[in-house]
C-alpha cells in the first residue's frame, strides 16, 4: 500500500522567513496530494491541495510543488508568521473520494516573533 | 458550512471497559474515517466506511470495531479498553463526489486508566 514519509519532523524558523516541508509517497498512482495545518488543540483543516496534472499550486503565502517522477511534494510558506505555527500533515491518495488518504507523521512548525 | 461533530471532547475509562465513540456529520457525506493520534505517529486509520453498513479495516483495526447504521453516524468501539487505547480519536467525512477533502471533528482524548 500507499507509504507516506513526511520530513522534517520539527522545523523553527524566524519571523518572515520561509519554511518548507517535504513529502515523499511510494504508490506512482497516487494523483492528490492534500496538506491539512493543525493548530494546538484543534482539528486538521485542509489548506492547499494538488493533483497529478499540475506541478505547482499558489494560494497567497502557501504553495506546494509536486515532482511525480520523483514522487515527491512540497509545501512552501514565505513570509512566514506567528499563527502559521502549528502541525503540518501531508497525504496521499489515488481516487480523491473513493480512498483514504494516507498521511505522514506531520511536521511541527513553530514560527519565531 | 460542514459540520463534524463527536460526543465527547474528553474521556476516562477503565481498563476492560466498553466504549463507544459517537461521531455525527451533516453533509451527507457518504465517507466517513476514524484515526488515532499519537505524537510522532501522525493520523493513523483505524476503520473507514463508504455506505451505511459497509466497514472498511484501516491500519490499525486490532482492538476496535465500527458500526454504521445511519448514513450520518459512525461509531467507533473499543470492546474491551486497554491502557495502549489511551489517545486522541478523530473522526473524519468525505464526500465521495468531491475533490476528496475530509473534514475533521474536534476528536476524543480517551484515557483509559
Amino acid at each position: 500500500g500507499e507509504n507516506v514519509e513526511q520530513h522534517p519532523s520539527t522545523l523553527s524558523v524566524q519571523e518572515g522567513d520561509s519554511a518548507v516541508i517535504k513529502c515523499t509517497y511510494s504508490d506512482s498512482a497516487s494523483n492528490y496530494f492534500p496538506w491539512y495545518k493543525q493548530e494546538l488543540g484543534k482539528r486538521p483543516q485542509l489548506i492547499i491541495d494538488i493533483r497529478s496534472n499540475v506541478g505547482e499550486k499558489k494560494d497567497q503565502r502557501i504553495a506546494v510543488t509536486l515532482n511525480k517522477t520523483a514522487k515527491h511534494f512540497s509545501l512552501h510558506i514565505t513570509e512566514t508568521q506567528p499563527e502559521d505555527s502549528a502541525v503540518y500533515f501531508c497525504a496521499a491518495s489515488i481516487f480523491p473520494g473513493n480512498t483514504p488518504l494516507v498521511f505522514g507523521k506531520g511536521t511541527r512548525l513553530s514560527v519565531i516573533a | 458550512d460542514v459540520k463534524v461533530t463527536q460526543s465527547s471532547r474528553y474521556l476516562v475509562k477503565r481498563t476492560g471497559e466498553k466504549v463507544f465513540l459517537e461521531c455525527v456529520q451533516d453533509m451527507d457525506h457518504e465517507n466517513m474515517f476514524w484515526y488515532r493520534q499519537d505524537p510522532g505517529l501522525g493520523l493513523r486509520l483505524i476503520y473507514f466506511s463508504y455506505d451505511v453498513k459497509m466497514k472498511e479495516k484501516g491500519d490499525i483495526p486490532e482492538g476496535y470495531s465500527v458500526s454504521r447504521e445511519k448514513k450520518e453516524r459512525f461509531s467507533l468501539i473499543l470492546e474491551s479498553a486497554s491502557t495502549n487505547q489511551t489517545s486522541m480519536y478523530l473522526c473524519a467525512s468525505s464526500s465521495s463526489q468531491g475533490v476528496g477533502e475530509q473534514y475533521f471533528g474536534p476528536g476524543t482524548r480517551l484515557t483509559v486508566t
